[in-house]
């Protein structure tokens, strides 16, 4: 089991560029989820596929948010015309398509927006 | 809009201490789990209970659900460095058909001092 990988770990950039993170779930994981997370506060839900379809997205989520998972595998989760608000930590997470399935997340990629 | 309340939202202790962490709501859920989350990781699933009156030990650590299920509690006996950590508690409102459906506290930091 090597366990759900994230990249980069730490990505800083300039408010206005565009960045993306990749996720790469458990194998044999059907389910995929981003979160976000700030400083004092519990995961925020994004939204989540399952294989390559997205099924949910949180009304939260602005127009500059866009995720995909093409193959059914890995996902990346892109952000256009990064806000100093976009600041947070990024976590996915996956689990098996089945009921009360636990969820493995990843370590995070942690966004500062300068 | 259903909460989940966590108390206290910091605790530092020294290390032989006990300690109760707390997991609060008005409403009624399905299933309670508990994570630790380490300082640059994604949190780590420790429990899940389903049932009002449940107890679950998992070594030093004792969990319980509410006889009412609206709220929950972590009870660490002798804590050491290393349970040091946010305890976040996720709750479900009917049985989980995919984990986007979870409700977040915004946990508890918890540090052991040597």
């Amino acid at each position: 089991d090597t366990g759900v990988s994230q990249n980069p770990r730490h990505k800083i950039t300039k408010r206005g560029q565009n960045v993306t993170f990749r996720c790469d779930p458990i194998s044999e994981h059907n389910r995929l989820y981003w979160y976000r997370q700030t400083l004092g506060q519990g995961p925020e839900f994004l939204t989540y596929f399952q294989n390559e379809a997205q099924l949910e997205k949180s009304r939260l989520l602005s127009d500059r948010f866009s995720a995909e998972r093409p193959k059914g595998s890995f996902s990346t989760l892109e952000i256009q015309r990064t806000e100093q608000g976009d600041s947070a930590m990024y976590l996915c997470a996956s689990s098996r398509a089945y009921y009360n399935s636990p969820l493995h997340f990843g370590n995070g990629t942690r966004l500062t927006v300068t | 809009t259903q909460l989940l309340e966590q108390s206290p939202q910091f605790l530092s202790i020294q290390e032989g201490e006990n300690l109760t962490v707390y997991c609060n709501s008005s409403s009624v859920f399905s299933s309670l789990q508990w994570y630790r989350q380490e300082p640059g990781e994604g949190p780590v699933l420790l429990v899940t209970v389903v049932t009002g009156g449940e107890v679950k030990k998992l070594k030093r650590l004792t969990f319980q659900f509410g006889d009412a299920r609206k709220d929950s509690s972590l009870h660490i006996t002798a804590a050491q460095t290393g349970d040091t950590g946010l305890y976040l508690c996720a709750g479900a409102s009917r049985p989980l058909d995919s984990n986007y459906q979870l409700i977040w506290g915004a946990g508890t930091k918890l540090i052991i001092k040597p």
